[in-house]
């Protein structure tokens, strides 16, 4: 079962406008939550992150909202720009064990910012 | 110079054939990882290893072995490579465990 869901695989925006990607997991052991940028022959770059105890954390234009009640994080672009356009992954980390700090990642979602 | 390299970018081998991909880091990290990406299938960790003596299973370790030969190098061997095994592969390091994970540039591996 899938524990980090991103169930948008593509998204288009006009440039200037809003982009939200949206993400969704199912353990409640998650503590902390980034997203990835990967644009086509490199790999993914990091964006932003989010610890459980807060609900927002904001970088420029771009602003990571978490609902731990809903188990949902959202990813807002502000204005969105043409070289915006990738591949985005939500990632969550757990916060027990041997595993604590090793990332679950999402199926990601294309975005495509249209000028 | 980039932080965190991976040879070869690209590979093109035979069902059963022994591979191995590289990975060398000058960030100083002490955490490494390996994942594969297929497409609509997002990252999958294979391997991690914390320092040089202690490497971990990730999700999808079968049919894959990692050696950590130093703080900076972290090697992916197929040993007996098969066509599911087709993927990109990428390598990964971080400093502490919140920290984010700074990637390489990837592999694209194709068995036939």
């Amino acid at each position: 079962d899938q524990q980090v869901k991103q169930n948008s695989p593509s998204l288009s925006v006009q440039e200037g406008r809003i982009s939200i990607l949206n993400c969704d997991y199912t353990n409640s052991m998650f503590d902390y939550f980034l997203w990835y940028k990967k644009y086509p022959a490199e790999g993914p770059t990091f964006l932003i992150s989010i610890s459980s105890i807060k609900d927002k954390n904001e970088d420029g234009r771009f602003t990571v909202f978490l609902n731990k009640s809903a188990k949902h994080l959202s990813l807002h672009i502000v204005p969105s720009q043409p070289g915006d356009s990738a591949v985005y992954f939500c990632a969550a980390s757990p916060n027990y064990g041997g595993s604590q700090g090793n990332l679950i990642f999402g199926k990601g979602t294309k975005l495509s910012v249209k000028p | 110079d980039a932080d965190v390299t991976q040879t070869p970018r690209n590979r093109i081998t035979k069902t059963g054939k022994r591979i191995m991909l590289e990975c060398s880091q000058t960030k100083g990290h002490d955490r490494m990882y390996w994942y594969r990406q297929d497409p609509g299938l997002g990252l999958r960790l294979i391997y991690y290893s914390f320092d040089v003596k202690d490497i971990n299973k990730g999700e999808i370790s079968d049919g894959y072995s990692v050696s950590r030969q130093a703080q900076a190098k972290f090697s992916l061997s197929l040993e007996s490579a098969i066509p599911n095994q087709t993927a990109l592969y990428f390598c990964a390091t971080s400093d502490l465990p919140f920290d984010e994970q700074f990637f390489g540039p990837g592999t694209r591996l194709t068995v036939l």
